[in-house]
This record gives structure tokens, sequence and C-alpha cells, in this order.
């Protein structure tokens, strides 16, 4: 399968506890995207990677939040401290240059 | 008041019936215009791109109106596969990033 993989699919944790997700781009895509939707909403922006650099972040993604994309491949998003407010699909997307493609999100519930 | 702005409905139609989307945007600045679909629990799938002077896939049409900042998508000949969540997505600059409206459910029934 050669298109966005995300891992794990499904994630329930503790409040407080730290999560981490990963997500592996279609291999020749620069860019990389992370979205978050929950129930009844579209994706939200919440940061963009261009190879190894991350250039943007969206207000949303609080002090807690932390993206990386070490070798301008895989990226994980680390949420520390998890709150019942981050339960939502993490969405992960990689682009060419007319279309972003998603992966098939991570599912995070927080107890 | 949000960037992109959808009727979220759900729109309950009969097969074979022609509904039709709307969807405003906020920022003038906005460049690409999409809509993308999303079965229940699944990704986002890029449907089609919006141009100004419109554009046609098939059953599917998609046009925009720069001026009033109003996005819409036609289906006409609806089928039970239709039925989905169609989300109006606006790109505002260089970084790709894409806004995306709330979304608009549609079923269609037998």
């Amino acid at each position: 399968d050669t298109g966005v993989s995300q891992d794990p699919r499904h994630k329930i944790t503790k409040r407080g506890q730290n999560v981490t997700f990963r997500c592996d781009p279609i291999s020749e895509h620069n860019r990389l995207y992370w979205y978050r939707q929950t129930l009844g909403q579209g994706p939200e922006f919440l940061t963009y990677f261009q190879n190894e650099a991350q250039l943007e972040k969206s207000r949303l993604l609080s002090d807690r939040f932390s993206a990386e994309r070490p070798k301008g491949s895989f990226s994980t998003l680390e949420i520390q401290r998890t709150e019942q407010g981050d339960s939502a699909m993490y969405l992960c997307a990689s682009s060419s240059p007319h279309e972003q493609y998603f992966g098939p999100g991570t599912r995070l519930t927080v107890t | 008041r949000k960037e992109v702005e959808q009727d979220p409905g759900p729109f309950n139609v009969p097969e074979g019936a022609t509904v039709a989307f709307n969807c405003t945007y906020s920022n003038s600045a906005s460049q690409s215009f999409f809509w993308y679909r999303q079965d229940c629990r699944k990704e986002p799938k890029l449907l089609m791109s919006v141009y100004s002077s419109g554009n046609e896939d098939g059953r599917f049409t998609a046009q925009l109106n720069r001026a009033s900042q109003y996005i819409s998508l036609l289906i006409r000949d609806s089928k039970l596969s239709d039925s989905a969540t169609y989300l109006c997505v606006v790109n505002t600059g260089n970084t790709g990033k894409l806004i995306f409206g709330q979304g608009t459910t549609l079923q269609v029934k037998p």
C-alpha cells in the first residue's frame, strides 16, 4: 500500500497520560500536515512540515502538543497530559502539488 | 464566524434526485477550492477541485463565485452510494493548509 499510513488506528488513554501518534506519508511528498477532527465537524489544521521543517502551527496546538518530522519522512504527534477535550480523530495528510492525501486517522479517546 | 460555512443538513433525498450543496468562505484571498467526500469513520477524499469557470465530473458539477465568495456542488441522479458527508474546503496560502467547512451530510434513500 503506497498511501499515507497512521499508527495506531485507535488509542484509549486515561486523562493525564502522554500519547504519541505516527504518520508515514507517501514517500515522494515533501509536505506533511496534521489535522484534528471532532464529531460533527470538519478537520481543523494543526501543523505543517516542509521536509523536516515545521513551518506553521495553529493556535489549537497548545504547549501540550508537539510534532516532529526528524528526517523529513515520517512524523510524530505527541500529546502530553491528555485531557478529555483532546478526544478526536487525528488525521495526517501528505501533499502532491495538486492534492492532499489523507491517512486513515488515529482515533483518540481520553477517559 | 467560521472561515468556511456549510449547512450541515442532513439532506435526505430519494434515488435519482438532484441535490445541491452550498458553501461560503470569508477570506477573499482564498486561492484554491475543493469538495472532499468523507464516508462514516473514514478519512476525507478529494471529490473534485472547483474552478471559476465551473467544472463537471460525471454527475457532479462544481461552481465558484469569487465575487460572492460562494461555492456549490450539484449532484444529479443521486445513487445510494453517494450517501456521505461532503466537505467544502479552501486553501488560502502557499503552505497548502486546508480550511474545511463543517460538512453537509447526504443520505440517499431507495
